[in-house]
């Protein structure tokens, strides 16, 4: 079945530092493909998504390219902030979707240091 | 708008009660998601539903019963509770996709349920 796989955390950087969480995925068709963020106490927000394959989405400063030659959504930034600091999960919604559900990865904690 | 709001935000349960909760959305979505967190597996989905009076089973349902009685509400009941089922629980909705695109999905903040 579908799948996706992220880095493990937690990743530790200091700001202005540059930002790379990796996402690979397994899926049968043409998933989209997207990014949420969870800051400390609160609900899932959508971050950037990408629908086909080239497509890049971008948001905050944060992009993802989807490769669909890797089978891959990497999150970038290139300067990262204390209020950066947050669990990102990258995810897809199968191409068969009537129903649009989404497939989680296990989320990678990021932690940004003044 | 409220979007999309949890009830209760925290709960602690003895082993063997019941409990229900409460996801309701002011965005006129059709399709609504209760999932699970839990350390180490992000959110796995537990049952869904593609409009009111329509449920489905998602990867783990065992041990919960859901309800769409209303398009705006999704309900998720645990009949007997069981320390496996402590968790944090997000319910999500949104919109049906069409052709290609595929519509996001806006979570609420979250019920803490802890089960001893």
């Amino acid at each position: 079945g579908d799948s996706v796989t992220q880095m493990e955390g937690p990743v530790t950087l200091s700001e202005e530092a540059f930002l790379t969480i990796n996402c690979t995925y397994t899926a049968t068709g043409y998933p989209s493909l997207f990014w949420y963020v969870q800051y400390p106490g609160e609900g899932l927000q959508l971050l950037l998504k990408a629908t086909k394959a080239d497509d890049k989405g971008s948001n905050k400063g944060f992009e993802a390219t989807y490769r669909k030659e890797t089978t891959s959504f990497h999150l970038e930034k290139g300067s990262v902030q204390v209020s950066d600091s947050a669990v990102y999960f990258c995810a897809l919604a199968g191409s068969g979707g009537a129903t649009n559900k989404l497939i989680f990865g296990t989320g990678t904690l990021l932690a940004v240091q003044p | 708008n409220a979007g999309v709001t949890q009830t209760p935000k925290f709960r602690v349960l003895k082993t063997g009660q019941s409990m229900t909760l409460l996801c309701a959305q002011d965005m006129n979505h059709e399709y609504m998601y209760w999932y699970r967190q839990d350390p180490g597996m992000g959110l796995r989905l537990i049952h869904y539903s593609v409009g009111e009076g329509t449920t489905a089973k998602g990867e783990v349902p065992d041990g919960y019963n859901v309800s769409r009685l209303k398009k705006q509400n999704f309900l998720l009941g645990l009949e007997s509770a069981a320390p496996s089922q402590t968790s944090v629980y997000f319910c999500a909705s949104s919109y049906p996709p069409r052709g290609s695109n595929t519509y996001e999905q806006y979570f609420g903040p979250g019920t803490r349920l802890t089960v001893t």
